[in-house]
């Protein structure tokens, strides 16, 4: 199997405050996590490439220090969003890639986030 | 520089007909291509892939898909179409020497199934 959970489903969360979203690869180890970010009844739009031990590479306009992603292990990787505004409401979701099939991305279930 | 079109943002057809989902590709390499279908507030799940091999793919839930090299075409497809296929489906694809970049997606397309 290859199985990617997230955690937490779902948050809401006041304005200004940051909240830690946690992928985790369940059953295999990943080289690579990607964080997509999803609007209503939209496309899953690339935000950031997180590989284990170094810094993300992050989408042209996704900002850095706003979007905070941390790759500390082969199954784990955070997205914490900070000072969240209302506008950062979305629904994000990670995928992982295996260390021996790099080609395949295995997805998240995804974490609706809503700001208010 | 890869891309995936998706023509149509919705697809209507009845219980029980046949159903396509069109998508067709640009990569400058050979192309693995992927079909998601997503619930509401869920996320993505894996419908079936094309590497390589047959053209015509079989996936779950009684859905496949024909990779055509000369359209650069891999609709989805489906002979009897179910109210619960009524989802958003989602088309995607990298190039296989691309190394490890991410899929790229095309914007979906909802499919909705009358009874």
């Amino acid at each position: 199997g290859a199985v990617v959970s997230q955690h937490p489903s779902w948050v809401i969360c006041k304005s200004g405050t940051s909240v830690k979203i946690e992928c985790r690869s369940l059953d295999f180890q990943a080289t690579t996590m990607f964080w997509y970010r999803q609007f209503p009844k939209q496309s899953l739009m690339l935000m950031a490439t997180s590989n284990e031990g170094s810094k993300a590479t992050y989408e042209q306009g996704v900002e850095k220090d706003k979007f905070l992603i941390n790759h500390a292990s082969l199954t784990l990787s955070t997205l914490t969003v900070t000072s969240a505004h209302p506008e950062d409401s979305s629904f994000y979701i990670c995928s992982a890639s295996k260390v021996e099939h790099t080609y395949e991305q295995y997805f998240g279930p995804g974490t609706r986030l809503t700001v208010t | 520089a890869q891309s995936v079109a998706q023509p149509e943002d919705q697809v209507n057809v009845a219980e029980g007909n046949p159903l396509t989902v069109k998508c067709t590709y640009s990569v400058s390499g050979n192309p693995y291509l992927f079909w998601y279908v997503q619930y509401p507030n869920r996320g993505l799940q894996f419908l079936l892939k094309y590497i390589t091999g047959d053209n015509l793919v079989k996936g779950s839930y009684g859905f496949e898909a024909e990779f055509n090299k000369s359209q650069t075409s891999f609709h989805l497809k489906k002979p009897s179409a179910l109210v619960s296929d009524s989802a958003l489906y989602f088309c995607a694809v990298r190039d296989l020497n691309s190394g490890n970049t991410p899929l790229v997606f095309g914007k979906g397309t909802r499919l909705s199934v009358i009874a």
